[in-house]
Protein backbone atom coordinates (compact mmCIF):
# COMPACT_ATOMS: atom_id res chain seq x y z
CA UNK A 1 0.00 0.00 0.00
CA UNK A 2 1.39 2.92 -0.99
CA UNK A 3 1.71 6.02 1.81
CA UNK A 4 0.57 9.53 2.33
CA UNK A 5 3.08 11.86 -0.70
CA UNK A 6 3.83 15.08 0.28
CA UNK A 7 5.67 17.66 -1.79
CA UNK A 8 7.89 19.53 -1.63
CA UNK A 9 9.82 18.06 1.20
CA UNK A 10 11.80 21.53 2.09
CA UNK A 11 10.72 24.90 1.24
CA UNK A 12 12.78 28.10 2.10
CA UNK A 13 10.84 31.52 1.59
CA UNK A 14 11.45 35.34 2.88
CA UNK A 15 8.61 36.56 4.85
CA UNK A 16 5.37 37.75 2.99
CA UNK A 17 5.75 35.73 0.31
CA UNK A 18 3.60 32.61 -0.40
CA UNK A 19 4.30 28.88 -0.35
CA UNK A 20 1.48 26.13 -1.19
CA UNK A 21 2.00 22.35 0.11
CA UNK A 22 0.64 19.29 -1.48
CA UNK A 23 -0.93 16.14 -0.06
CA UNK A 24 -1.93 12.75 -1.81
CA UNK A 25 -3.86 10.44 0.67
CA UNK A 26 -3.49 6.96 1.07
CA UNK A 27 -6.28 5.79 -1.52
CA UNK A 28 -9.68 4.75 0.06
CA UNK A 29 -9.03 6.97 2.98
CA UNK A 30 -11.89 9.72 3.07
CA UNK A 31 -10.50 11.84 6.21
CA UNK A 32 -7.57 13.63 5.37
CA UNK A 33 -5.85 16.46 7.77
CA UNK A 34 -3.05 19.19 8.11
CA UNK A 35 -1.07 19.38 10.96
CA UNK A 36 1.33 22.43 11.62
CA UNK A 37 4.58 20.57 13.94
CA UNK A 38 6.64 23.62 15.23
CA UNK A 39 10.23 22.41 16.42
CA UNK A 40 9.83 20.76 20.14
CA UNK A 41 6.50 20.60 20.08
CA UNK A 42 3.60 18.01 19.06
CA UNK A 43 1.72 18.37 15.97
CA UNK A 44 -1.05 20.93 15.85
CA UNK A 45 -4.32 20.46 13.91
CA UNK A 46 -5.06 23.26 11.40
CA UNK A 47 -7.85 21.23 9.27
CA UNK A 48 -9.62 18.08 8.69
CA UNK A 49 -11.62 17.04 5.69
CA UNK A 50 -14.14 14.31 5.11
CA UNK A 51 -14.22 13.65 1.57
CA UNK A 52 -14.16 17.16 0.46
CA UNK A 53 -16.19 18.97 2.56
CA UNK A 54 -14.25 20.63 5.37
CA UNK A 55 -15.18 19.01 9.18
CA UNK A 56 -13.02 21.10 11.39
CA UNK A 57 -10.80 24.54 10.64
CA UNK A 58 -11.11 26.08 14.34
CA UNK A 59 -7.54 26.18 14.71
CA UNK A 60 -6.64 27.33 10.90
CA UNK A 61 -5.42 31.00 10.88
CA UNK A 62 -7.64 31.72 7.98
CA UNK A 63 -6.37 35.36 7.46
CA UNK A 64 -3.17 33.91 5.97
CA UNK A 65 -3.65 30.17 5.64
CA UNK A 66 -6.27 27.88 3.15
CA UNK A 67 -6.81 24.44 2.43
CA UNK A 68 -8.98 22.55 -0.24
CA UNK A 69 -9.42 19.32 -1.41
CA UNK A 70 -11.20 19.13 -4.92
CA UNK A 71 -12.71 16.05 -5.54
CA UNK A 72 -12.38 14.50 -2.75
CA UNK A 73 -8.77 12.90 -2.93
CA UNK A 74 -5.26 15.23 -2.86
CA UNK A 75 -5.11 18.32 -1.13
CA UNK A 76 -3.86 21.92 -1.01
CA UNK A 77 -2.04 23.87 1.98
CA UNK A 78 -1.83 27.30 1.06
CA UNK A 79 -0.05 30.36 3.35
CA UNK A 80 -0.16 33.66 2.03
CA UNK A 81 1.73 36.18 3.19
CA UNK A 82 3.92 34.15 5.12
CA UNK A 83 5.02 34.99 8.95
CA UNK A 84 8.48 33.98 10.63
CA UNK A 85 6.07 32.03 13.17
CA UNK A 86 5.19 30.10 10.14
CA UNK A 87 7.90 27.98 10.38
CA UNK A 88 7.23 24.48 10.74
CA UNK A 89 6.88 20.84 9.31
CA UNK A 90 3.39 20.48 7.57
CA UNK A 91 2.04 17.14 8.11
CA UNK A 92 -0.65 15.40 6.00
CA UNK A 93 -2.27 12.52 7.30
CA UNK A 94 -5.27 10.48 6.24
CA UNK A 95 -7.15 7.73 7.65
CA UNK A 96 -10.39 5.55 6.53
CA UNK A 97 -12.79 6.69 8.83
CA UNK A 98 -13.03 7.97 11.76
CA UNK A 99 -14.46 5.57 14.23
CA UNK A 100 -12.41 3.58 16.86
CA UNK A 101 -9.29 4.75 17.35
CA UNK A 102 -8.91 6.52 14.38
CA UNK A 103 -5.48 5.19 13.07
CA UNK A 104 -3.90 8.31 11.48
CA UNK A 105 -1.14 7.67 8.85
CA UNK A 106 1.03 10.93 8.40
CA UNK A 107 2.93 11.58 5.26
CA UNK A 108 7.08 12.54 5.83
CA UNK A 109 6.10 15.73 5.92
CA UNK A 110 7.04 19.08 4.50
CA UNK A 111 9.23 21.91 6.04
CA UNK A 112 8.94 25.24 5.51
CA UNK A 113 11.28 27.61 6.84
CA UNK A 114 10.32 31.37 6.68
CA UNK A 115 13.64 33.99 6.42
CA UNK B 1 -5.25 25.22 27.06
CA UNK B 2 -2.67 22.14 26.66
CA UNK B 3 -5.42 18.87 27.05
CA UNK B 4 -2.55 16.44 26.31
CA UNK B 5 0.57 16.89 28.27
CA UNK B 6 4.29 15.03 28.16
CA UNK B 7 6.13 16.57 31.22
CA UNK B 8 9.29 14.57 30.17
CA UNK B 9 10.93 16.33 27.41
CA UNK B 10 13.46 13.59 27.23
CA UNK B 11 14.78 9.61 28.69
CA UNK B 12 17.75 7.84 27.91
CA UNK B 13 17.91 4.02 28.92
CA UNK B 14 20.48 1.12 28.38
CA UNK B 15 19.64 -1.53 26.55
CA UNK B 16 17.78 -4.57 27.57
CA UNK B 17 16.28 -2.32 30.18
CA UNK B 18 12.89 -0.48 30.39
CA UNK B 19 11.42 2.25 29.07
CA UNK B 20 8.82 3.79 30.68
CA UNK B 21 7.04 7.12 29.26
CA UNK B 22 4.09 8.89 30.87
CA UNK B 23 1.17 11.20 29.63
CA UNK B 24 -1.37 13.43 31.47
CA UNK B 25 -4.45 14.61 30.14
CA UNK B 26 -7.38 16.79 31.04
CA UNK B 27 -10.67 15.75 29.27
CA UNK B 28 -12.69 13.45 30.54
CA UNK B 29 -14.45 12.51 27.07
CA UNK B 30 -11.59 11.37 25.17
CA UNK B 31 -12.71 7.66 23.93
CA UNK B 32 -9.12 6.32 23.19
CA UNK B 33 -5.50 7.32 23.30
CA UNK B 34 -2.90 6.15 20.87
CA UNK B 35 1.18 6.64 21.02
CA UNK B 36 3.34 7.41 17.46
CA UNK B 37 6.68 7.04 17.20
CA UNK B 38 8.73 9.36 15.33
CA UNK B 39 12.20 9.17 13.49
CA UNK B 40 14.06 12.59 12.40
CA UNK B 41 12.94 13.83 8.67
CA UNK B 42 9.55 11.23 9.16
CA UNK B 43 6.42 11.48 9.53
CA UNK B 44 4.86 9.99 13.07
CA UNK B 45 4.14 6.09 12.42
CA UNK B 46 1.40 4.70 14.96
CA UNK B 47 2.68 2.15 17.46
CA UNK B 48 -0.38 1.41 20.26
CA UNK B 49 -3.43 2.16 21.20
CA UNK B 50 -5.94 1.77 24.09
CA UNK B 51 -9.63 2.75 24.59
CA UNK B 52 -10.67 4.70 27.46
CA UNK B 53 -12.93 1.03 28.62
CA UNK B 54 -9.10 -0.52 29.13
CA UNK B 55 -6.64 -0.52 31.50
CA UNK B 56 -3.63 -2.53 29.59
CA UNK B 57 -2.48 -2.84 25.83
CA UNK B 58 -0.08 -4.98 24.71
CA UNK B 59 1.70 -5.78 21.73
CA UNK B 60 4.85 -7.27 21.59
CA UNK B 61 7.41 -5.00 23.77
CA UNK B 62 4.94 -1.96 23.79
CA UNK B 63 2.14 -2.52 27.10
CA UNK B 64 0.12 0.91 27.33
CA UNK B 65 -1.19 1.70 31.13
CA UNK B 66 -4.37 3.36 31.60
CA UNK B 67 -5.57 5.61 34.70
CA UNK B 68 -8.49 7.07 33.85
CA UNK B 69 -9.10 8.06 37.70
CA UNK B 70 -5.83 10.01 37.52
CA UNK B 71 -6.25 11.13 34.06
CA UNK B 72 -2.70 9.43 33.02
CA UNK B 73 -1.32 6.82 30.74
CA UNK B 74 1.99 5.31 30.15
CA UNK B 75 3.64 3.35 27.41
CA UNK B 76 6.02 0.58 28.31
CA UNK B 77 9.01 -0.61 26.22
CA UNK B 78 10.92 -3.40 27.35
CA UNK B 79 13.32 -5.02 26.26
CA UNK B 80 14.16 -1.65 25.37
CA UNK B 81 16.14 -1.66 21.77
CA UNK B 82 18.55 0.83 20.36
CA UNK B 83 16.25 0.84 17.32
CA UNK B 84 13.53 2.47 19.87
CA UNK B 85 15.60 5.65 20.32
CA UNK B 86 12.93 8.12 18.87
CA UNK B 87 10.19 10.74 19.46
CA UNK B 88 7.24 9.76 21.36
CA UNK B 89 4.06 10.95 20.95
CA UNK B 90 1.16 11.02 22.83
CA UNK B 91 -2.48 11.63 21.43
CA UNK B 92 -6.06 11.50 22.70
CA UNK B 93 -9.63 10.89 20.66
CA UNK B 94 -12.29 13.42 21.27
CA UNK B 95 -15.43 11.66 21.02
CA UNK B 96 -17.66 12.14 17.70
CA UNK B 97 -19.16 15.04 18.71
CA UNK B 98 -15.92 17.04 18.83
CA UNK B 99 -15.44 15.69 15.26
CA UNK B 100 -13.15 12.58 16.59
CA UNK B 101 -10.39 14.96 16.61
CA UNK B 102 -6.34 13.57 17.69
CA UNK B 103 -4.95 15.77 19.78
CA UNK B 104 -1.28 15.15 20.77
CA UNK B 105 1.05 15.65 23.38
CA UNK B 106 4.40 17.46 22.88
CA UNK B 107 6.78 14.68 22.57
CA UNK B 108 8.98 12.34 24.94
CA UNK B 109 12.43 11.71 22.91
CA UNK B 110 14.12 8.55 24.02
CA UNK B 111 17.04 7.62 23.41
CA UNK B 112 18.34 3.80 23.65
CA UNK B 113 22.36 3.56 24.84
CA UNK B 114 23.58 0.39 23.46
Amino acid sequence: EAGVAQSPRYKIIEKRQSVAFWCNPISGHATLYWYQQILGQGPKLLIQFQNNGVVDDSQLPKDRFSAERLKGVDSTLKIQPAKLEDSAVYLCASSFGVSGANVLTFGAGSRLTVL
Amino acid sequence: DQQVKQNSPSLSVQEGRISILNCDYTNSMFDYFLWYKKYPAEGPTFLISISSIKDKNEDGRFTVFLNKSAKHLSLHIVPSQPGDSAVYFCAAKGARAAGNKLTFGGGTRVLVKP
